[in-house]
Protein backbone atom coordinates (compact mmCIF):
# COMPACT_ATOMS: atom_id res chain seq x y z
CA UNK A 1 0.00 0.00 0.00
CA UNK A 2 1.12 3.58 -0.94
CA UNK A 3 1.78 5.20 2.19
CA UNK A 4 4.11 7.56 3.87
CA UNK A 5 4.17 6.45 7.77
CA UNK A 6 5.74 8.73 10.93
CA UNK A 7 6.82 7.36 14.08
CA UNK A 8 6.24 8.10 16.23
CA UNK A 9 2.34 8.52 16.56
CA UNK A 10 2.06 10.57 20.10
CA UNK A 11 5.94 11.58 21.91
CA UNK A 12 5.90 12.78 25.36
CA UNK A 13 9.02 14.79 26.42
CA UNK A 14 11.10 17.00 28.79
CA UNK A 15 12.76 20.19 27.34
CA UNK A 16 16.81 19.72 26.13
CA UNK A 17 15.89 16.18 25.39
CA UNK A 18 16.98 15.64 21.77
CA UNK A 19 14.41 13.45 19.86
CA UNK A 20 13.82 12.57 16.21
CA UNK A 21 10.78 12.04 14.26
CA UNK A 22 11.05 9.36 11.36
CA UNK A 23 9.23 9.56 8.21
CA UNK A 24 9.32 7.15 5.15
CA UNK A 25 7.09 7.15 2.05
CA UNK A 26 7.07 3.82 -0.14
CA UNK A 27 6.02 5.68 -3.84
CA UNK A 28 8.96 6.69 -4.68
CA UNK A 29 8.71 10.04 -4.17
CA UNK A 30 11.17 13.14 -4.81
CA UNK A 31 9.72 15.85 -2.78
CA UNK A 32 9.44 15.91 1.22
CA UNK A 33 8.26 18.39 3.37
CA UNK A 34 7.74 18.66 7.33
CA UNK A 35 4.95 20.69 8.48
CA UNK A 36 3.76 22.02 12.18
CA UNK A 37 -0.21 22.74 13.18
CA UNK A 38 -0.83 24.66 15.93
CA UNK A 39 -4.80 25.86 16.76
CA UNK A 40 -5.51 29.37 14.84
CA UNK A 41 -2.19 29.10 12.72
CA UNK A 42 -3.25 26.39 10.16
CA UNK A 43 0.11 24.35 8.78
CA UNK A 44 3.49 26.13 8.98
CA UNK A 45 6.09 24.39 6.61
CA UNK A 46 9.47 23.36 8.85
CA UNK A 47 11.81 22.28 6.18
CA UNK A 48 11.52 20.08 2.11
CA UNK A 49 13.45 18.38 0.07
CA UNK A 50 13.16 18.78 -3.46
CA UNK A 51 15.27 15.31 -3.74
CA UNK A 52 18.13 13.15 -2.27
CA UNK A 53 21.13 15.46 -0.24
CA UNK A 54 19.23 18.58 -1.35
CA UNK A 55 17.42 20.16 1.86
CA UNK A 56 15.88 23.89 2.24
CA UNK A 57 13.70 25.76 4.66
CA UNK A 58 10.23 26.42 5.25
CA UNK A 59 8.76 29.15 6.82
CA UNK A 60 9.43 27.89 10.52
CA UNK A 61 12.95 26.03 10.62
CA UNK A 62 14.53 27.59 13.67
CA UNK A 63 15.01 24.41 16.39
CA UNK A 64 14.72 21.92 13.75
CA UNK A 65 17.15 19.76 11.40
CA UNK A 66 16.21 17.55 8.53
CA UNK A 67 18.44 15.34 6.08
CA UNK A 68 18.10 13.24 3.01
CA UNK A 69 20.54 10.90 3.09
CA UNK A 70 18.26 8.09 1.12
CA UNK A 71 15.53 9.25 -1.19
CA UNK A 72 12.37 7.24 1.14
CA UNK A 73 13.66 8.91 4.48
CA UNK A 74 13.00 12.13 5.80
CA UNK A 75 13.63 12.17 10.00
CA UNK A 76 13.15 15.65 11.91
CA UNK A 77 15.56 16.35 14.53
CA UNK A 78 15.26 18.13 17.58
CA UNK A 79 18.64 18.89 18.92
CA UNK A 80 17.11 20.44 22.23
CA UNK A 81 13.21 20.69 22.07
CA UNK A 82 11.26 23.64 23.56
CA UNK A 83 7.89 23.87 25.19
CA UNK A 84 6.58 25.80 21.90
CA UNK A 85 7.94 23.11 19.68
CA UNK A 86 4.58 21.19 21.54
CA UNK A 87 2.71 20.86 18.29
CA UNK A 88 1.08 18.44 15.73
CA UNK A 89 3.38 17.34 13.03
CA UNK A 90 2.89 15.99 9.79
CA UNK A 91 5.61 14.68 7.01
CA UNK A 92 4.51 14.68 3.31
CA UNK A 93 5.73 13.84 -0.11
CA UNK A 94 4.77 14.45 -3.48
CA UNK A 95 6.27 13.17 -6.84
CA UNK A 96 8.31 16.00 -8.16
CA UNK A 97 7.07 19.09 -5.58
CA UNK A 98 4.29 21.12 -4.00
CA UNK A 99 1.95 21.17 -7.01
CA UNK A 100 1.86 17.64 -7.38
CA UNK A 101 -0.96 15.82 -4.70
CA UNK A 102 1.15 15.78 -1.66
CA UNK A 103 0.69 12.59 0.81
CA UNK A 104 0.18 13.14 4.17
CA UNK A 105 1.51 10.79 6.82
CA UNK A 106 -0.68 10.40 9.74
CA UNK A 107 0.94 12.87 12.46
CA UNK A 108 2.60 13.11 15.50
CA UNK A 109 1.76 14.97 18.30
CA UNK A 110 4.79 15.86 20.71
CA UNK A 111 4.51 17.44 23.80
CA UNK A 112 7.49 18.90 25.54
CA UNK A 113 7.49 19.46 28.79
CA UNK B 1 6.78 35.11 7.20
CA UNK B 2 4.28 35.67 5.03
CA UNK B 3 0.40 35.21 5.47
CA UNK B 4 -2.67 33.93 3.65
CA UNK B 5 -6.08 35.26 5.49
CA UNK B 6 -8.73 32.48 5.27
CA UNK B 7 -11.83 33.47 5.96
CA UNK B 8 -14.37 32.50 7.64
CA UNK B 9 -12.51 31.13 10.46
CA UNK B 10 -15.65 28.76 11.08
CA UNK B 11 -19.12 28.01 9.80
CA UNK B 12 -22.07 25.84 11.01
CA UNK B 13 -24.70 25.16 8.38
CA UNK B 14 -27.42 23.01 7.51
CA UNK B 15 -27.16 20.17 5.41
CA UNK B 16 -27.96 20.70 1.70
CA UNK B 17 -26.81 24.23 2.13
CA UNK B 18 -24.11 25.85 -0.48
CA UNK B 19 -20.42 27.31 1.58
CA UNK B 20 -17.94 29.45 0.07
CA UNK B 21 -14.99 30.43 1.86
CA UNK B 22 -11.79 32.35 0.91
CA UNK B 23 -7.81 33.10 1.29
CA UNK B 24 -6.22 36.85 0.52
CA UNK B 25 -2.80 37.64 0.59
CA UNK B 26 -1.60 41.41 0.21
CA UNK B 27 1.39 39.20 -1.98
CA UNK B 28 1.23 37.42 -5.50
CA UNK B 29 0.75 34.20 -5.96
CA UNK B 30 1.57 31.52 -8.96
CA UNK B 31 -0.07 28.54 -7.27
CA UNK B 32 -3.42 27.99 -4.94
CA UNK B 33 -3.99 24.75 -3.63
CA UNK B 34 -7.22 23.48 -1.12
CA UNK B 35 -6.95 20.70 1.04
CA UNK B 36 -9.45 18.98 3.27
CA UNK B 37 -8.05 17.23 6.90
CA UNK B 38 -10.68 15.08 8.38
CA UNK B 39 -10.90 14.62 12.09
CA UNK B 40 -7.22 12.77 13.26
CA UNK B 41 -6.03 12.66 9.88
CA UNK B 42 -3.30 14.50 7.44
CA UNK B 43 -4.78 17.33 4.84
CA UNK B 44 -5.92 15.62 1.64
CA UNK B 45 -5.80 17.71 -1.86
CA UNK B 46 -8.66 18.46 -3.38
CA UNK B 47 -8.02 21.15 -5.94
CA UNK B 48 -5.04 22.65 -7.55
CA UNK B 49 -5.06 26.10 -9.71
CA UNK B 50 -2.60 27.92 -11.64
CA UNK B 51 -3.13 30.13 -13.82
CA UNK B 52 -5.20 33.69 -12.89
CA UNK B 53 -8.66 33.63 -13.22
CA UNK B 54 -8.75 29.94 -13.36
CA UNK B 55 -12.27 27.86 -12.24
CA UNK B 56 -11.99 24.26 -11.35
CA UNK B 57 -14.31 21.76 -10.20
CA UNK B 58 -14.30 18.22 -8.29
CA UNK B 59 -17.51 17.08 -8.08
CA UNK B 60 -19.54 19.57 -5.67
CA UNK B 61 -16.55 21.71 -4.91
CA UNK B 62 -15.42 24.36 -6.92
CA UNK B 63 -12.67 26.50 -6.98
CA UNK B 64 -11.37 29.94 -8.33
CA UNK B 65 -7.53 31.50 -8.83
CA UNK B 66 -8.35 35.11 -8.52
CA UNK B 67 -7.79 37.68 -11.52
CA UNK B 68 -5.05 39.50 -9.06
CA UNK B 69 -3.56 36.23 -8.09
CA UNK B 70 -3.98 37.52 -4.45
CA UNK B 71 -7.23 35.16 -3.20
CA UNK B 72 -9.06 32.70 -4.27
CA UNK B 73 -11.98 30.90 -3.32
CA UNK B 74 -13.55 27.38 -2.53
CA UNK B 75 -17.23 26.80 -3.00
CA UNK B 76 -19.07 24.08 -1.93
CA UNK B 77 -22.43 23.25 -3.22
CA UNK B 78 -25.12 21.31 -1.30
CA UNK B 79 -23.30 20.42 2.05
CA UNK B 80 -23.70 17.27 3.28
CA UNK B 81 -21.95 15.84 6.40
CA UNK B 82 -19.05 14.02 5.07
CA UNK B 83 -18.01 17.45 4.33
CA UNK B 84 -17.34 17.88 7.88
CA UNK B 85 -13.48 18.75 8.49
CA UNK B 86 -11.08 21.44 8.42
CA UNK B 87 -10.47 23.29 4.59
CA UNK B 88 -6.89 24.76 4.13
CA UNK B 89 -5.60 27.38 1.27
CA UNK B 90 -2.24 27.25 0.60
CA UNK B 91 -0.25 29.02 -1.90
CA UNK B 92 3.20 29.22 -3.33
CA UNK B 93 4.39 33.18 -3.48
CA UNK B 94 5.04 34.31 -7.11
CA UNK B 95 8.71 35.46 -5.27
CA UNK B 96 9.51 31.93 -4.68
CA UNK B 97 8.97 30.24 -7.61
CA UNK B 98 10.87 27.26 -8.16
CA UNK B 99 11.22 26.36 -4.62
CA UNK B 100 9.49 24.20 -2.85
CA UNK B 101 7.95 26.61 -0.43
CA UNK B 102 4.25 26.41 0.55
CA UNK B 103 2.08 28.22 3.02
CA UNK B 104 -1.23 27.40 4.02
CA UNK B 105 -4.26 29.82 5.51
CA UNK B 106 -5.31 29.54 9.45
CA UNK B 107 -8.05 26.83 8.25
CA UNK B 108 -11.79 26.77 8.02
CA UNK B 109 -13.76 24.33 9.71
CA UNK B 110 -16.92 23.34 8.86
CA UNK B 111 -19.80 21.62 10.83
CA UNK B 112 -22.64 20.64 8.77
CA UNK B 113 -25.62 19.78 10.49
CA UNK B 114 -28.00 16.86 9.43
Amino acid sequence: EAQVTQNPRYLITVTGKKLTVTCSQNMNHEYMSWYRQDPGLGLRQIYYSMNVEVTDKGDVPEGYKVSRKEKRNFPLILESPSPNQTSLYFCASSPRGYTDTQYFGPGTRLTVL
Amino acid sequence: GQQLNQSPQSMFIQEGEDVSMNCTSSSIFNTWLWYKQDPGEGPVLLIALYKAGELTSNGRLTAQFGITRKDSFLNISASIPSDVGIYFCAGQLAVESNTGKLIFGQGTTLQVKP
